[in-house]
């Protein structure tokens, strides 16, 4: 079975620009999270889809929307790059996403924003 | 609001057993992971908890006390292969997974 796949695995960009992010999750699995994760705040949740529906979101600003589609992979947008959004973007999938499962991850995007 | 707390490093010998610690205080509760990330790469799942004791899954094994809000991971018989960071993250149903800080255990031989 094959795992989590996120593609690109770098990018590089600057200030202003917007960044499209993508992930497919393993074959069955319907949740999928998006996690930000710097040396200094750790892993954190951006938010997650089942369903083509975003059914939970942490604390981050408007900038960093998401969207799923019907075959459950997902994309992560952020607008209007700034400097601290340098990291590496992590997507998770579940099966169903309700906490009794556990998530595999991807290998990541490491966003570096110049 | 949600806290969950670890050490920030650790350091043991080839061989020896380690414990690493997790608090926690979350809004909602349905669930306790431990994850083990290797530099550079994705985190893997090692263990999860949702009722009180311990879990024994080879080298590794995880308690919970939900009473307390505590946790900890046991590493038995270490490897050097064992030197990662090691995560633990709550499943808040207000929130998602929660994950500490992480602990970056070193494996001297």
């Amino acid at each position: 079975k094959a795992g989590v796949t996120q593609t690109p695995r770098y990018l590089i960009k600057t200030r202003g620009q917007q960044v499209t992010l993508s992930c497919s999750p393993i074959s069955g699995h319907r949740s999928v999270s998006w996690y930000q994760q710097t040396p200094g705040q750790g892993l954190q949740f951006l938010f997650e889809y089942f369903s083509e529906t975003q059914r939970n979101k942490g604390n981050f600003p408007g900038r960093f929307s998401g969207r799923q589609f019907s075959n459950s992979r997902s994309e992560m947008n952020v607008s209007t790059l700034e400097l601290g959004d340098s990291a590496l973007y992590l997507c998770a999938s579940s099966l169903v996403g309700d906490g009794g499962n556990e998530q595999f991850f991807g290998p990541g995007t490491r966003l570096t924003v110049l | 609001g949600q806290n969950i707390d670890q050490p920030t490093e650790m350091t043991a010998t080839e061989g020896a057993i380690v414990q690493i610690n997790c608090t926690y205080q979350t809004s909602g509760f349905n669930g306790l992971f431990w994850y083990q990330q290797h530099a550079g790469e994705a985190p893997t799942f090692l263990s999860y908890n949702v009722l009180d004791g311990l879990e024994e899954k080879g080298r590794f094994s995880s308690f919970l006390s939900r009473s307390k809000g505590y946790s900890y991971l046991l590493l038995k018989e270490l490897q050097m292969k064992d030197s990662a960071s090691y995560l633990c993250a709550v499943w808040d149903y207000g929130q998602n997974f929660v994950f500490g800080p992480g602990t970056r255990l070193s494996v001297l031989p």
